[in-house]
């Protein structure tokens, strides 16, 4: 069964530098998607970035990049320059291999991730 | 554009009764999906809702049953309430068969039972 673990439970980041979440993700299938999610105390969930797992290159979003390893089944998220409005819950997702184009998300536990100025 | 919205915000319950939460779906989109967050944790997929039909269930209970209309809005609704029904939940669209699978979450509605 699929399954995505976030270590992490809590991080902490200095104003300015750069920071890495981490996720390793478990799948028997070849084709797959990965998603990181940002989640503000408000509780929406902010889409930030996606891999698919036959992209040649690790995808990056403005100060957003996901460092793909797909070998070793990890799908980090690295922050460049953090701001204090990053602080959040942080969220690592698969979806399902894309079968009859229904599809669902599944989850990991998510990082508490806090910048300090 | 519109986003995903979803309504109420918060709901206030008690134990054995029944609530109905609202979704509706960005713009363009037909496919409408439930997530249940409880406090702390990850979301957890309820269902998926395409052409008015359930398409894929997660591991939930016939108490967590849904809709959807021609609109393409969704409702998910939750009988005989349980304390641990108290979570947040989280109604997300997408297309169907799109490029990337990405689905635009709504702001959610926090679910209390009492």
């Amino acid at each position: 069964a699929q399954k995505i673990t976030q270590t992490q439970p809590g991080m902490f980041v200095q104003e300015k530098e750069a920071v890495t979440l981490d996720c390793t993700y478990d799948t028997s299938d070849p084709s797959y998607g990965l998603f990181w999610y940002k989640q503000p105390s408000s509780g929406e969930m902010i889409f930030l970035i996606y891999q698919g797992s036959y992209d040649q290159q690790n995808a990056t979003e403005g100060r957003y990049s996901l460092n793909f390893q797909k070998a070793r089944k990890s799908a980090n998220l690295v922050i460049s320059a953090s701001q204090l409005g990053d602080s959040a819950m942080y969220f690592c997702a698969m979806r399902e291999p894309f079968s009859g184009g229904y599809n669902k998300l599944i989850f990991g536990a998510g990082t508490r991730l806090a910048v300090h100025p | 554009d519109a986003g995903v919205t979803q309504s109420p915000t918060h709901l206030i319950k008690t134990r054995g009764q029944q609530v109905t939460l609202r979704c509706s779906p960005k713009s363009g989109h037909d496919t409408v999906s439930w997530y249940q967050q409880a406090l702390g944790q990850g979301p957890q997929f309820i269902f998926q809702y395409y052409e008015e039909e359930e398409r894929q269930r997660g591991n939930f209970p016939d108490r967590f049953s849904g809709h959807q209309f021609p609109n393409y809005s969704s409702e998910l609704n939750v009988n005989a309430l349980l304390l641990g029904d108290s979570a947040l939940y989280l109604c997300a669209s997408t297309i169907r068969d799109p490029k990337t699978g990405e689905q635009f979450f709504g702001p959610g509605t926090r679910l209390t039972v009492l």
